[in-house]
């Protein structure tokens, strides 16, 4: 069975550029959520869906966004870059919520120059 | 508020010794708690969590982890550590109650086998 799958592993974008980040589920998952990892705020929650429906959301910006399809694949999206912005977002699947396994992926590198 | 912490930015341990690396939890409610292992430049790698039930939890790679409710604390342990165990690891909590898979993340132990 195929992990979670993230695409593309590495970037780098100019700032005031914007990037589009995939990421594909679990077979069978519905729960996808995105962190940022940087070395100085350490894993950060970004947001969280579930049948195309945001249900949290952390304390980022409006520049961070995001959408879940209906076959459970997720896209994030950062608007304007900034220098900042570079980290490590990782995405996560999940059956549901009753206490079910969170699985990461690889994550997508990004690096703002 | 939630949050997770990981007392210990590193950890070093002679190989074959045992290892422990802490974590200890704040949550209004009862817990899920992970543990998870970081490789270098690697995503996040799942070692086992707890639910309910036994307060000993067995995981990957020989790992276990022991939830005591009365100190909020959910140490990782390994009887026999290896080389290969070398690598950032994770504590999270999420809260059991609510719609929600929002981990919070310890900020990281970093464990050094010396062979």
């Amino acid at each position: 069975k195929a992990g979670v799958t993230q695409t593309p592993r590495y970037l780098i974008k100019t700032r005031g550029q914007q990037v589009t980040l995939s990421c594909s589920p679990i077979s069978g998952h519905r729960s996808v959520s995105w962190y940022q990892q940087t070395p100085g705020q350490g894993l950060q929650f970004l947001f969280e869906y579930f049948s195309e429906t945001q249900r949290n959301k952390g304390n980022f910006p409006g520049r961070f966004s995001g959408r879940q399809f209906s076959n459970s694949r997720s896209e994030m999206n950062v608007s304007t870059l900034e220098l900042g912005d570079s980290a490590l977002y990782l995405c996560a699947s999940s059956l549901g919520y009753s206490g079910n396994t969170i699985y990461f992926g690889e994550g997508s590198w990004l690096t703002v120059v | 508020a939630q949050s997770v912490a990981q007392p210990e930015d590193q950890v070093n341990v002679a190989e074959g010794n045992p290892l422990t690396v802490k974590c200890t939890y704040s949550v209004s409610g009862n817990p899920y708690l992970f543990w998870y292992v970081q490789y270098p430049n690697r995503g996040l790698q799942f070692l086992l969590k707890y639910i309910t039930g036994d307060n000993l939890v067995k995981g990957s790679y020989g790992f276990e982890a022991e939830f005591n409710k009365s100190q909020t604390s959910f140490h990782l342990k390994k009887p026999s550590a290896l080389v290969s165990d070398s690598a950032l690891y994770f504590c999270a909590v999420r809260d059991r109650s609510g719609a929600t898979n929002k981990l919070i993340f310890g900020t990281g132990t970093l464990l050094a086998v010396q062979p």
